[in-house]
C-alpha cells in the first residue's frame, strides 16, 4: 500500500525558513517522480514543485522559484521541500504526491494527508 | 502563464447527471494536456478520480467518467449520490513537469 506521510509544518515568521519532509513507503521510491502541491486556506490547489526519480530533474512554479528547493533521499525514501524567505502567502497545507505510473509520469496520483505551514508574525 | 478555468459551483439533484468542465486559456484542451480530475471533501486530502482525460482509477466509482468535450476536458457524474458532494479540481500539463490546476468546482447534491 502506497503511504505518504508529511511532517515539518508549523508556525514561522515572515522571512524565516522551514523544511518539510515526506516519508514514503509501500513502493520503490526511486522509480517515481515526486511532487509537492499546496492549498491555501479556503483556496484551490497549486502545484509547487516536482523532482525526478533520480533527483536529477527539478521543476518549480514561478511563485516559489528561487525560494523553495525540492530534493529527495532515495536511501531514506524521503522527499523534502526546503522553504526559505517565507511569506504570508505561502501559508497553506502542503501535500506530498506520487504519480500513478513510474518513470516519466509527473501528475499526482497518490496523496499524503498534508502538513500545515503558517507564516505569520 | 496559462489559466485553467472551471465552473465555480454547480448543483445536481440526487440521481441526476452533471458535467463539470475544464478550460484552458491557451486554446483547445487535448489529450496532450493529460487532463486529471480530483475530488476533495472538507478536511481531506484530494483523491485522484480520472487520469489522462478518460481513465478511471481502480477506486473511482463507475458513475464518474472523463472526456474531451467541445474543446475542454469534462467530468460527468451520472446518478449523483449525496457522498459526491465535494470540490472537484482538474489539472492540465503544459510542458514537461509543469502543471496547472483549475480553480475548482464546488458540487452540491441537493
Amino acid at each position: 500500500e502506497v503511504q505518504l506521510l508529511e511532517s515539518g509544518g508549523g508556525l514561522v515568521q515572515p522571512g524565516e525558513s522551514l523544511t518539510l519532509s515526506c516519508a514514503a513507503s509501500g513502493f520503490t521510491f526511486s522509480s517515481y517522480t515526486m511532487t509537492w502541491v499546496r492549498q491555501a486556506p479556503g483556496k484551490g490547489l497549486e502545484w509547487v514543485a516536482g523532482v525526478s526519480g533520480s533527483g536529477g530533474s527539478i521543476y518549480s512554479s514561478d511563485a516559489v522559484k528561487g525560494r523553495f528547493t525540492i530534493s529527495r533521499d532515495n536511501f531514506q525514501n524521503t522527499l523534502y521541500l526546503q522553504m526559505n524567505s517565507l511569506r504570508a502567502e505561502d501559508t497553506a497545507v502542503y501535500y506530498c504526491a506520487r504519480p500513478l505510473c513510474s518513470g516519466d509520469c509527473w501528475s499526482p496520483g497518490y496523496w499524503g494527508q498534508g502538513t500545515l505551514v503558517t507564516v505569520s508574525s | 502563464q496559462a489559466v485553467v478555468t472551471q465552473e465555480p459551483s454547480l448543483t445536481v439533484s440526487p440521481g441526476g447527471t452533471v458535467t463539470l468542465t475544464c478550460d484552458s486559456s491557451t486554446g483547445t484542451v487535448t489529450s496532450g494536456h493529460y487532463p486529471y480530475w480530483f475530488q476533495q471533501k472538507p478536511g481531506q486530502a484530494p483523491r485522484t478520480l480520472i487520469y489522462d482525460a478518460t481513465n478511471r482509477h481502480s477506486w473511482t466509482p463507475a458513475r464518474f467518467s472523463g472526456s474531451l468535450l467541445g474543446g475542454k476536458a469534462a467530468l460527468t457524474l451520472s446518478g449523483a449520490q449525496p457522498e459526491d458532494e465535494a470540490d472537484y479540481y482538474c489539472l492540465l500539463t503544459y510542458s514537461g513537469a509543469r502543471k496547472i490546476f483549475g480553480g475548482g468546482t464546488k458540487l452540491t447534491v441537493l
